[in-house]
């Protein structure tokens, strides 16, 4: 079974400052990895993915995570938080890629960025 | 980018009666849809897989003769939500994956917010 954590409901920073939202994975085989953004009253927007390759992948906005295996964590960063980066994070996983399989999301992390 | 849209993106109805949605696929095709719920500062959950020319699959728990699913083409799939009743108030979303790469990334519809009075 798939599961992902998200251990902070709510990360405040200050803009300009950086930025971690963290995540943490549980799947069977080799986990395929994603982050989506969320803006009040809208669908998620595709963020970043890690599917094999660079640790560290770079991805929308300035956004970059770092796939770390050994402590099943995939946070995501950013180097100086805007204050229009204030939105729901979702972080998501499965242990396949084939097509049209769904995901499994985290509950989800509010990130206020304070001006 | 790819582009996917839903239709209405807000609706209001009596108790009782019953709402269609659409989610469509603008620049690709999809042959598999995901429709989600989502409750207030809560994440998505999986309600159903919509599979273009064959029934949904149904995740546990979700009423199947309340919400119906027909994924008529390759770019629209349609949730109905039969007999609405205030309980069923939510954020819909739809999600239809496109491959690039040799694997797919979800692209998310923006949302419907049904309010049953």
């Amino acid at each position: 079974a798939q599961s992902v954590a998200q251990p902070e409901d709510q990360v405040n920073v200050a803009e300009g400052n950086p930025l971690t939202v963290k995540c943490t994975y549980s799947v069977s085989g080799n986990p395929y990895l994603f982050w989506y953004v969320q803006y009040p009253n809208r669908g998620l927007q595709f963020l970043l993915k890690y599917i094999t390759g660079d640790n560290l992948v770079k991805g929308s906005y300035g956004f970059e995570a770092e796939f770390n295996k050994s402590q099943t964590s995939f946070h995501l960063k950013k180097p100086s938080a805007l204050v229009s980066d204030s939105a729901l994070y979702f972080c998501a996983v499965r242990d396949t890629w084939n097509y049209g399989q769904n995901f499994v999301f985290g509950p989800g992390t509010r990130l206020s960025v304070l001006p | 980018g790819a582009v996917v849209s839903q239709h209405p993106s807000r609706v209001i109805c009596k108790s009782g009666t019953s709402v269609k949605i659409e989610c469509r696929s603008l620049d690709f095709q999809a042959t598999t849809m995901f429709w989600y719920r989502q409750f207030p500062k809560q994440s998505l959950m999986l309600m159903a897989t919509s599979n273009e020319g064959s029934k949904a699959t149904y995740e546990q728990g979700v009423e199947k003769d309340k919400f119906l699913i027909n994924h008529a083409s390759l770019t629209l799939s349609t949730l109905t939500v039969t007999s609405a009743h205030p309980e069923d108030s939510s954020f819909y979303i739809c999600s239809a994956p496109r491959t690039s790469g040799g694997t797919d990334t979800q692209y998310f519809g923006p949302g419907t917010r049904l309010t049953v009075l």
